[in-house]
């Protein structure tokens, strides 16, 4: 089964500076996809950044972008000149490209990010 | 497309009562799945369907529990009898066959007293 790990409960940037939340996975498969979704106070869940595992290539989305370690199962979020509105709490996620849990998605337990003025 | 739609978006209710929470999924999204957030679990995925037919619920706690999908746009989860341990938000959520991100709703507060 996979799992995805991240082992930072809560993490802290001053405003304008730029924060890095890690994640790790554990899975067989050689093609997945992972997630980066972002859950503010208001409770949606919104999609922040995806990676194909078959990019070597590292995803990016304005402030944010990833370091995609495939090799070393790791997959952290960078988040750039950071502002005021990023303080959520931060999912990693995992999704294999096929197979039968291919249209599952895995979370890991979450980073709450706050952001000091 | 106003994404994916939940009603309630908050429900408090009595032990004992039966509870349902209803989703409507974006249109054209083949999948979807059903998600209950605590402190203490994180997400956890209860149930999904694709095309309409449950493919896999081994996630959902219960007897008590159980979901239906109709037809392509609309879903419901029920709890009955509802207990204070199902206290939770509740997600919804929808995808692309071939794709790969779920777009999720904003989610049911579910309080039971």
């Amino acid at each position: 089964a996979q799992t995805v790990t991240q082992s930072q409960p809560e993490m802290s940037v001053q405003e304008a500076e730029t924060v890095t939340l890690s994640c790790t996975y554990d899975t067989s498969e050689s093609d997945y996809y992972l997630f980066w979704y972002k859950q503010p106070p208001s409770r949606q869940m919104i999609l922040v950044i995806r990676q194909e595992a078959y990019k070597q290539q590292n995803a990016t989305e304005n402030r944010f972008s990833v370091n995609f370690q495939k090799a070393a199962k790791s997959f952290s979020l960078k988040i750039s000149d950071s502002q005021l509105g990023d303080a959520a709490m931060y999912f990693c996620a995992y999704r294999a490209y096929s197979g039968a849990g291919s249209y599952q998605l895995t979370f890991g337990k979450g980073t709450k990010l706050s952001v000091i003025p | 497309d106003a994404g994916v739609i939940q009603s309630p978006r908050h429900e408090v209710t009595e032990m004992g009562q039966e509870v349902t929470l209803r989703c409507k999924p974006i249109s054209g999204h083949d999948y979807l799945f059903w998600y209950r957030q605590t402190m203490m679990r994180g997400l956890e995925l209860l149930i999904y369907f694709n095309n309409n037919v449950p493919i896999d619920d081994s996630g959902m706690p219960e007897d008590r529990f159980s979901a239906k999908m109709p037809n392509a746009s609309f879903s419901t989860l029920k709890i009955q009898p509802s207990e204070p341990r199902d206290s939770a938000v509740y997600f919804c959520a929808s995808s692309l066959r071939r794709g790969a991100e779920a777009f999720f709703g904003q989610g049911t507060r579910l309080t039971v007293v």
